[in-house]
């Protein structure tokens, strides 16, 4: 089963539109680990946020936000006045003790802004 | 700091052959991660190494192993290609196991089986 959903697969927006990426999660742990990671069309993944799960506290890091909340299993994330640079693939990941601390990925939403 | 390096970065092998893709980790990181990555699977977890010992191991055939070096740096081979086995692979390190530290990536190695 799925452990990480990203239920948008494709986003469009116009520069400077706000744009919300969804991540809803799955787990027994009691100590986990979410993540948000970017992928450009070069391949790499880069990392932009780790958030651990007794820490719900949101996040703010530029033009990025991250809303973490317990309660609906859910790690959103938001960019606000949105660029054409922010065109990549966006991935939300958790990760587990009972799995290692091995990312656990979901499918990825790929998020188009155009001029 | 350099980053982590895959090489090659394209490859294109046939059915049946086999296939050793190469990782560095950054400096200092002993920890080293493999993913595969395909568009209808999505990003999944191979192995991971340290101290030359596997640690962790996803759910993938005895087809794939791995490998780690003294230097911390990788190596994954994969034997028997089959057409399913085109994706890019990525390698991920981070310093050290058993933790949620953040993993960095590398820019993968796109293999395409013919």
């Amino acid at each position: 089963a799925q452990k990480v959903t990203q239920a948008q697969t494709e986003i469009s927006v116009v520069e400077k539109e706000d744009v919300t990426l969804d991540c809803v999660y799955e787990t027994r742990d009691t100590t986990y680990y979410l993540f948000w990671y970017k992928q450009p069309p070069s391949g790499e993944l880069v990392f932009l946020i780790r958030r651990n799960s007794f820490d719900e506290q949101n996040e703010i890091s530029g033009r990025y936000s991250w809303n973490f909340q317990k309660s609906t299993s859910s790690f959103n994330f938001t960019i606000t006045a949105s660029q054409v640079v922010d065109s990549a693939v966006y991935f939300c990941a958790l990760s587990e003790t009972n799995s290692g601390y091995a990312l656990n990925f979901g499918k990825g939403t790929s998020l188009l802004v155009t001029p | 700091k350099a980053g982590v390096t895959q090489t090659p970065r394209y490859l294109i092998k046939t059915r049946g052959q086999q296939v050793t893709l190469s990782c560095s980790p950054i400096s200092g990181h002993r920890s080293v991660s493999w993913y595969q990555q395909t568009p209808g699977q999505g990003l999944q977890f191979l192995f991971e190494y340290f101290s030359e010992t596997q640690r962790n191991k996803g759910n993938f055939p005895g087809r794939f192993s791995g490998r780690q070096f003294s230097n911390s740096r990788s190596e994954m081979n994969v034997s028997t290609l089959e057409l399913g086995d085109s994706a890019l692979y990525l390698c991920a390190s981070k310093s050290e196991p058993y933790s949620n530290q953040p993993q960095h990536f590398g820019d993968g190695t796109r293999l395409s089986i013919l």
